[in-house]
């Protein structure tokens, strides 16, 4: 079956420090791959996406490049702010589309960025 | 500012007591969905109502009933919950079945006693 593997946190950085969370899946074929951020006592938001092999999904200031040779869409930003705080979930719905309704979500990486 | 709106925000219910929950969203969009989210973890799908018609219900009990009464509403019907069915309830909605990007809404904090 489909799985999403993510780095386990916390990750604690200082503001203005570069952000790397790690995403490897398992899925046949070519997924849609995404990234929806938490912020607390909020719901899940679409952070970025990418559909097809070697697409860049930006936004925010977040990047992730959706690497079919290494089954990864690690998310990355250069300079991450307080704000930024949140956790954060990497998730793949499986190639085909019509009626397959299910995303299948990482563990979720909470991320704590302070002053 | 979400625009999928859910309510309450925030509820309490004992074992014996019926409650429902509601989410509702104008984007036009002809999937919704129901999913629990428990501490620290990641969201767990329960329902899916595509087109107003039931298409996916992920083996929950029958305490929980969803509805759908039209394509912009969807409620959750809750009866004899147990104090382990207290979490965050996430309503999400999308275009169409298989693109995977959701809308969710802020949730419903609801706690069992």
């Amino acid at each position: 079956g489909n799985s999403v593997t993510q780095m386990e946190g916390p990750v604690t950085l200082s503001e203005e420090a570069f952000l790397t969370i790690n995403c490897t899946y398992t899925a046949t074929g070519y997924p849609s791959l995404f990234w929806y951020v938490q912020y607390p006592g909020e719901g899940l938001q679409l952070l970025l996406k990418a559909t097809k092999a070697d697409d860049k999904g930006s936004n925010k200031g977040f990047e992730a490049t959706y690497r079919k040779e290494t089954t990864s869409f690690h998310l990355e930003k250069g300079s991450v702010q307080v704000s930024d705080s949140a956790v954060y979930f990497c998730a793949l719905s499986p190639q085909g589309g019509g009626s397959n309704y299910k995303l299948t979500f990482g563990k979720g990486t909470l991320l704590t960025v302070n002053p | 500012d979400t625009e999928v709106t859910q309510t309450p925000k925030h509820l309490v219910m004992g074992m014996t007591n019926k409650k429902s929950l509601k989410c509702e969203q104008h984007m036009g969009h002809r999937a919704m969905y129901w999913y629990k989210q428990k501490a620290k973890k990641p969201p767990e799908l329960m329902f899916v109502y595509s087109y107003e018609k039931l298409s996916i219900n992920e083996s929950v009990p029958s305490r929980f009933s969803p509805e759908c009464p039209n394509s912009s509403l969807l409620n959750l019907h809750l009866h004899a919950l147990q104090p382990e069915d207290s979490a965050l309830y996430l309503c999400a909605s999308s275009r169409g079945g298989g693109a995977g990007e959701l809308f969710f809404g802020e949730g419903s904090r609801l706690t069992v006693l």
